[in-house]
């Protein structure tokens, strides 16, 4: 069975620092990758996926992650934070159609 | 507007008691899914389904019942046999993007069992 592995569980920043998430998966064949994030008070919603091609990929709100497929990694980054920013950050992967597989989540405090 | 509701917000419910969760949603996604969220664990997937009529238990289906009987409407039943209930319900639907699918998540319901 795959998991997913989110090595930190909570991250406080001030703002205008860089932001790198980790997230690691267990599976070895063909995957899809996603970020979601969840904000106070707001639905779950969808910040980046991965589905294939530039392993670089670009989502809202000057988030971007990284492919590595020799490390099992897919890393969310983001050059400057803001305190809006602040919200909880899950990676998920499935493999085809099947169902997600969820990371226990990274809680993300930045200060003004 | 699209998308998808839950209902209520917050419930609260006595032990012993079975509870139901709403969930609707006009996206006319075929597959709906049911999830529960606890601090630290993550989502983790109760039950999905992908058509009508048919559904699949997730990872922890144990105490929980579903049916879906339309399309649009995927309500979760708690039963008094779940040992955990007090949690955040998380329902989502999904549509085909590419290789896989994209799920788009409702607003939640937060059970509160004493």
């Amino acid at each position: 069975a795959q998991s997913v592995s989110q090595h930190n569980h909570h991250v406080i920043l001030s703002e205008a620092a860089s932001l790198e998430l980790g997230c690691n998966y267990s599976y070895g064949g063909t995957v899809n990758l996603f970020w979601y994030v969840q904000y106070p008070g707001q639905h779950l919603q969808l910040l980046l996926k991965y589905f294939s091609g530039d392993p670089l990929v670009k989502g809202i709100k000057g988030f971007e992650a990284e492919f590595i497929k020799s490390k099992f990694s897919f890393n969310l980054r983001k050059p400057s934070v803001q305190w809006s920013d602040t919200a909880e950050y899950f990676c998920a992967v499935n493999e085809g159609y099947s169902t997600l597989t969820f990371g226990k989540g990274t809680m993300l405090l930045v200060s003004p | 507007d699209g998308g998808i509701t839950q209902s209520p917000k917050y419930l609260f419910r006595k032990e012993g008691q079975n509870v139901t969760l709403s969930c609707e949603q006009n996206l006319n996604h075929d597959a709906m899914y049911w999830y529960r969220q606890d601090p630290g664990q993550g989502l983790r997937l109760i039950y999905y389904s992908q058509i009508v009529n048919d559904f699949q238990k997730g990872d922890i289906a144990e105490g929980y019942s579903v049916s879906r009987e339309k399309k649009e409407s995927f309500p979760l039943t708690v039963t008094s046999a779940q040992k955990n209930p007090t949690a955040f319900y998380l329902c989502a639907s999904s549509i085909e993007a590419g290789p896989t699918y994209e799920q788009y998540f409702g607003p939640g319901t937060r059970l509160t069992v004493t």
